[in-house]
């Protein structure tokens, strides 16, 4: 079946804009994560989401940045006056059922941003 | 507080002999361990995880872990590498208090000559 997919899978964009990223979960996933991944890095947690709610935002490093899910499916992570240091890849991953440690989070391909 | 170290960037070894990546964690909490793979252009994908029940694990693509608590270690090992295999690796610790939370390390990256 279709795994976690994210769009667009690169995104070039210049100091001080607007960008919006996309995740589409696994169908029938009720969890939700956005994670960072800088060069040389592993992944950060950003946020999760149970359905339509942030259950947790604790991750995301400043208040630019800003994740929605209205409908408790697509996510769209949104980055507003875009910095050098934002320039990383950006990773949603989905899960069955919410948060436990044995509901494995499956990963999709990744969004690279890069901010001239 | 929850972390994991990785002791190494990266590995080289030649195809058809054993693969040893190290990993050490550091919890408050009884852990749960994981290691993922990172293929070029491709999205994570969980290889194995530890929870609690027996310490040696077995994932997928002949790739075993074995929980060692008096080391706080959770090395991946794999007999014979192959092609194949060649990818990036993370070992990953879940925060014990949000445990939908993971803590990925640094990453090593695991070259196999042929």
């Amino acid at each position: 079946g279709a795994g976690v997919s994210q769009t667009p899978s690169n995104k070039v964009t210049e100091k001080g804009k607007y960008v919006e990223l996309r995740c589409d979960p696994i169908s029938g996933h009720t969890a939700l994560y956005w994670y960072r991944q800088s060069l040389g890095q592993g992944p950060e947690f950003l946020i999760y989401f149970q359905g339509t709610g942030a259950a947790d935002d604790s991750g995301l490093p400043n208040d630019r940045f800003f994740a929605v899910r209205p409908e408790g499916s697509v996510s769209t992570l949104k980055i507003q006056r875009t910095e050098r240091g934002d320039s990383a890849v950006y990773l949603c991953a989905s899960s069955l059922v919410s948060g436990a440690w044995n509901n494995e989070q499956f990963f999709g391909p990744g969004t690279r941003l890069t901010v001239l | 507080a929850q972390s994991v170290t990785q002791l190494d960037s990266h590995v080289s070894v030649s195809e058809g002999t054993p693969v040893l990546l190290r990993c050490n964690y550091s919890s408050s909490y009884s852990p749960s361990l994981f290691w993922y793979v990172q293929h070029p252009n491709k999205g994570l994908q969980l290889l194995l995880k530890y929870t609690s029940a027996a310490t040696l694990v077995k994932g997928i693509n002949g790739f075993e872990a074995e929980f060692k608590k008096s080391e706080t270690s959770f090395h991946l090992t794999k007999p014979s590498a192959h092609m194949s295999d060649a990818a990036e690796y993370f070992c990953v610790v879940s925060a014990g208090d949000s445990s939908y939370k993971l803590i990925f390390g640094s990453g090593t990256r695991l070259l196999v000559r042929p």
